[in-house]
């Protein structure tokens, strides 16, 4: 059964970090690229970043470049997001989410993770 | 960076009726790579269409989506009870894969 588990989300100070993961199960992890995607509290949904199945391509929104990194493990069948600099406008639900199509980063999303909570304040 | 413009932003419908969400993008969106999202309060986003047309497995045929140039469309034939959340479209076409400000479609 394709699966999706984030972990690692919690309250931390601003200017702190954090370090989110997602273990994947149910298919073929290292065929996929991954991404994260968050959502602020009563608000919409914002892509963040992805990886390739190989880690060869990675892209982030301009949002979080040079603070967040992603990257994975393929033998542990997991997908990290270590993130730092953290403000206040990070707190939001942090879900990852697999490409839907094998091999492709021109997919839709499917399936996603039940979402991480992260808390910026003091 | 392509911008996504749903409208309305809240829909107000009864069971039974048919539901049109529109999703306009700033720019072409290439090869049609559009999809369309559910989101149940609490939940993950569920998705629905990809390709602007293509139902996602085990997705109820009552959902359909389709284009036109730049502006997309999810169709709901007849609403259930179950069908009542917000909706995303998103692109995929071009980094950063945008989202749309969402839909949401309560009931009547």
């Amino acid at each position: 059964q394709l699966q999706l588990v984030e972990s690692g989300g919690g309250l931390v100070k601003p200017g702190g970090s954090l370090r989110l993961s997602c273990a994947a199960s149910g298919f073929a992890f290292s065929d996929y690229y991954m991404s994260w995607i968050r959502q602020a509290p009563g608000k919409g949904l914002e892509w963040i970043s992805y990886i390739s199945g190989s880690s060869n391509t990675i892209y982030y929104a301009d949002s979080v470049r040079g603070r967040f990194t992603i990257s994975r493990d393929n033998a542990k069948r997991s997908l990290f997001l270590q993130m730092s600099s953290l403000s206040a406008e990070d707190t939001a639900v942090y879900y990852c989410a697999r490409h839907d199509r094998r091999y492709y980063d021109n997919s839709g999303y499917y399936p996603w993770g039940q979402g991480t909570l992260v808390t910026v304040s003091s | 960076e392509i911008v996504l413009t749903q409208s309305p932003g809240t829909l107000s419908l009864s069971p039974g009726e048919r539901a049109t969400l529109s999703c306009w993008a700033s720019q072409s969106v290439s090869s049609s790579y559009i999809a369309w999202y559910q989101q149940k309060p609490g939940q993950a986003p569920r998705l629905l269409i990809y390709g602007a047309s293509s139902r996602a497995t085990g997705i109820p045929d009552r959902f359909s989506g389709s284009e036109s140039g730049t502006d997309f469309t999810l169709t709901i034939s007849r609403l259930e009870p179950e069908d009542f959340a917000v909706y995303y479209c998103q692109q995929y076409g071009s980094s950063p894969y945008t989202f749309g400000q969402g839909t949401k479609l309560e009931i009547k």
